[in-house]
């Protein structure tokens, strides 16, 4: 298996257009999650995924922010206008439970300037 | 809330010195706990985990700790080498999945 995959590695964009990042996640694996990693605050877990159904999206940080699994190999993370604050890492993992490892993706860099 | 608290933010050793690495949560549930090591510029990789019906587990130079009654858990790195340099984070399973700590970077110099 290749891993979980996530596309673009990196993004640069203007502040107020949509970006779209994409992940496909370790077949088999039936949860995936997207975080979101910066200095300031570390880690964050923004949804997750049971199955394509998302079960958790409180850490979504506002309105323009949005993700979608519309099958078991494909998941995106939206966001909507972007914003200079947005630059970060965003990671994308899978498992095959919350309660196991997590296999993380190589993450998008993306700069909102 | 649900909580992971690690200390310390940054740790310098010398190599061959030992490196321990300290986690605190929140969450009596919590029953598995991994650790991951991140390079720089790659993504965090899994290096070991301990869940809650075990003490202690050992792998090669590395071995992590868990006191359930504490509510603390720890990663411990002896011999250390420079490849050993990363960030390090904790993580306890929660409501919402795993819940990470801050993050350690360690330096470890030749």
């Amino acid at each position: 298996d290749a891993g979980v995959i996530q596309s673009p590695r990196h993004e640069v964009t203007e502040m107020g257009q949509e970006v779209t990042l994409r992940c496909k996640p370790i077949s088999g694996h039936d949860y995936l999650f997207w975080y979101r990693q910066t200095m300031m605050r570390g880690l964050e877990l923004l949804i997750y995924f049971n199955n394509n159904v998302p079960i958790d999206d409180s850490g979504m940080p506002e309105d323009r922010f949005s993700a979608k699994m519309p099958n078991a190999s494909f998941s995106t993370l939206k966001i909507q206008p972007s914003e200079p604050r947005d630059s970060a890492v965003y990671f994308c993992a899978s498992s095959f439970s919350p309660f196991y490892g997590y296999t993380f993706g190589s993450g998008t860099r993306l700069t909102v300037v | 809330g649900e909580n992971v608290e690690q200390h310390p933010s940054t740790l310098s050793v010398q190599e061959g010195d030992s490196a321990v690495i300290k986690c605190t949560y929140s969450d009596s549930a919590s029953n598995y706990f991994p650790w991951y090591k991140q390079e720089l510029g790659k993504r965090p990789q899994l290096i070991i985990d301990i869940r809650s019906n075990v003490g202690e587990k050992k792998d090669q130079r590395i071995a992590v700790t868990l006191n359930k009654t504490a509510k603390h858990f720890s990663l411990h790195i002896t011999e250390t080498q420079p490849e050993d340099s990363a960030v390090y984070f904790c993580a306890a399973s929660m409501q919402s999945g795993l819940t990470f700590g801050g993050g350690t970077r360690l330096m470890v110099k030749p």
